[in-house]
């Protein structure tokens, strides 16, 4: 049973333009979501999170959307840059001590020059 | 800036070894995390410390186990390597600071390759 799901495993945008990457969840006692970043040979990167009370946060030019009825969270990239070619893995967490996290499969963004 | 990192980048081992993947932050992080990395299936949970010498198992434990004898360490043992195992290996660290407990720092991955 996945419960957190990236359903596009690619997506391709061209330079300046807006990326949109989603996240469905199945748990409705997920409250805290957060999207990291992932370069090839490296390990990944925390990008930006949203806390179940929320419905937006703004990071420059990054912006994770909530949407909790439907369960599903987005992260948009305004302006895109060819620097942002990576895979996207969401993340989400139910509020305990223990930090854990569970992981979608990831979403390989291309932008083209 | 936190740091993460573990004891190999490349691995290759045979069929039957006692594998060991050390892994070392520097940031008194209290938790720690063990996942593997398969092309279509995400980080996948195997295992997670949250203090000295407790650990809990993740989603895929089997085949797998952890030694957590100090902080800023965090082992995972492959008992018998198999080639289904055959994988990136991904370590993390989090700290509980209230509004920092998921941001999760990885270290850059050991890819084990078992022959």
């Amino acid at each position: 049973d996945q419960q957190v799901k990236q359903n596009s495993p690619s997506l391709s945008v061209q330079e300046g333009r807006i990326s949109i990457l989603n996240c469905d969840y199945t748990n409705s006692m997920f409250d805290y979501f957060l999207w990291y970043k992932k370069y090839p040979a490296e390990g990944p990167t925390f990008l930006i999170s949203i806390s179940s009370i929320k419905d937006k946060n703004e990071d420059g030019r990054f912006t994770v959307f909530l949407n909790k009825s439907a369960k599903h969270l987005s992260l948009h990239i305004v302006p895109s840059q060819p620097g942002d070619s990576a895979v996207y893995f969401c993340a989400a967490a139910v509020n305990t001590n223990a930090g854990k996290s569970t992981f979608g499969d990831g979403t390989t963004l291309t932008v083209k020059p | 800036d936190v740091k993460v990192t573990q004891s190999s980048r490349y691995l290759v081992k045979r069929t039957g070894e006692k594998v060991f993947l050390e892994c070392v932050q520097d940031m008194d992080h209290e938790n720690m995390f063990w996942y593997r990395q398969d092309p279509g299936l995400g980080l996948r949970l195997i295992y997670f410390s949250y203090d000295v010498k407790m650990k809990e198992k993740g989603d895929i434990p089997e085949g797998y186990s952890v030694s957590r004898e100090k902080k800023e360490r965090f082992s995972l043992i492959l008992e018998s390597a198999s080639t289904n195992q055959t994988s990136m290996y991904l370590c993390a660290s989090s700290t509980r600071t209230s509004g920092r407990l998921y941001e999760q720092y990885f270290g850059p991955g050991t890819r084990l390759t078992v022959t």
